[in-house]
Formats: structure tokens, C-alpha cells, sequence
């Protein structure tokens, strides 16, 4: 099935470690984004990616950093510099990094951090 | 982006249409509507988007107005599993698609 697939659903982490968080998608899609999401609010863009061996900030980026060295694979490492990391990550695709397509999401990582 | 402004809740009964209305008054002529939902834990799921004319699909119908300032996002005949939180957002055509994503409408399905 072509999808976008995030792993793993639930992570547990002791502050000060790094973690990885992976997304990977067989869409064929050029564009990939990382996303957080807090509790009952919306989600903010942290980074993304338009082609292969490039990225760009997003609103967000602080403590995070990205890779991109695979058009299906765009993995997230969430650093001890991110100050508050416990939340709800969400990755997605579009096959376009522009306006007028939509964006596909995957079922998230909730990472907890203590 | 321009930003959005949508209710933060709202109730409808099972059958009925359900109308979400979007203020975007700051909207941009490159800039589209998009509509997206989420249920509780999961990632969102693309609904429909619009530029100027109103849009249907097998989910929804989009309703644009003339001025593009205002939206409103229609579930026909709505059932409980239309119960989730939704996203209208609007994103330009030129650069890179960052969907900004406010706070949203949680709308419940009442039996």
C-alpha cells in the first residue's frame, strides 16, 4: 500500500538523550515536512524539505535537526537543546512543494521525555 | 500565509449538514483555501481546496465567497464519525507549501 508510514507510535526518552524520529513514504513525493503538535493546539512546522539534499527551516527548527538523503526518507533528531520536547510529531509528503496539492500525514510519534 | 479564523467548537446532529465557516479576510490572490481534519491522535486528513469557485467531493463541498475573504466548509449529511477537529488553512501557490495550521473547529456529531 503507498503510504507514509512514521515509527515508532510511541517513544520513550530520558532527558538529555537524542532521538530519531523516522518517516518514510512511497508516494513518489518530492516534498516532506515535519510537524509538532501540543496538546489542543494546532501543529507547527519545525522543518521541511522540497527536494532530496535540501531543507529548510520552519517556524520551529530550534533543537531539532533534519536529514534528507533519500526522496523517501526524511528522519527527525530531536537534541537535548530542544527545551520541552515531550509532544505529538507529525510527518508529512506532498508530491509538490508548492500551493495546490495536498499533503498526506502519517499517524504521528508521540514522544515523551522524562 | 494569510491567517484563518474559525470557531473554536461546534455541535450538529447526525443527518444533518454541517456548515464550518473560515474567515481568511488577509487572503492573497495566489493563495488557496484547504480544509483538513483530525481525529483525535491521528495525523490530519486533506478534506478538499479551493481557489476561487466553490469545490465538491465525495467528502465535502467547499463554498467560497466572491471577495475570497470568508469560506465555509460543508459535511452534507454528517455522521459520528465525523466528529474531529478542522483546519482551515490557506497556502500560496509560490514557494514552498508551509500549511500554517491555527487552532481549528472541533466539531461534534450528536445522535
Amino acid at each position: 500500500d503507498g503510504g507514509i508510514t512514521q515509527s515508532p507510535k510511541y517513544l520513550f526518552r530520558k532527558e538529555g538523550q537524542n532521538v530519531t524520529l523516522s518517516c518514510e513514504q512511497n508516494l513518489n513525493h518530492d516534498a516532506m515536512y515535519w510537524y509538532r503538535q501540543d496538546p489542543g493546539q494546532g501543529l507547527r512546522l519545525i522543518y521541511y524539505s522540497q527536494i532530496v539534499n535540501d531543507f529548510q527551516k520552519g517556524d520551529i527548527a530550534e533543537g531539532y535537526s533534519v536529514s534528507r538523503e533519500k526522496k523517501e526518507s526524511f528522519p527527525l533528531t530531536v537534541t537535548s537543546a530542544q527545551k520541552n520536547p515531550t509532544a505529538f510529531y507529525l510527518c508529512a509528503s506532498s508530491i509538490a512543494p508548492t500551493g495546490n496539492t495536498e499533503a498526506f500525514f502519517g499517524q504521528g510519534t508521540r514522544l515523551t521525555v522524562v | 500565509d494569510a491567517k484563518t479564523t474559525q470557531p473554536p467548537s461546534m455541535d450538529c446532529a447526525e443527518g444533518r449538514a454541517a456548515n464550518l465557516p473560515c474567515n481568511h479576510s488577509t487572503i492573497s490572490g495566489n493563495e488557496y483555501v484547504y480544509w483538513y481534519r483530525q481525529i483525535h491522535s491521528q495525523g490530519p486528513q486533506y478534506i478538499i481546496h479551493g481557489l476561487k469557485n466553490n469545490e465538491t467531493n465525495e467528502m465535502a463541498s467547499l463554498i467560497i465567497t466572491e471577495d475570497r475573504k470568508s469560506s465555509t466548509l460543508i459535511l452534507p449529511h454528517a455522521t459520528l464519525r465525523d466528529t474531529a477537529v478542522y483546519y482551515c488553512i490557506v497556502s500560496s501557490l509560490q514557494g514552498a507549501q508551509k500549511l500554517v495550521f491555527g487552532q481549528g473547529t472541533r466539531l461534534t456529531i450528536n445522535p
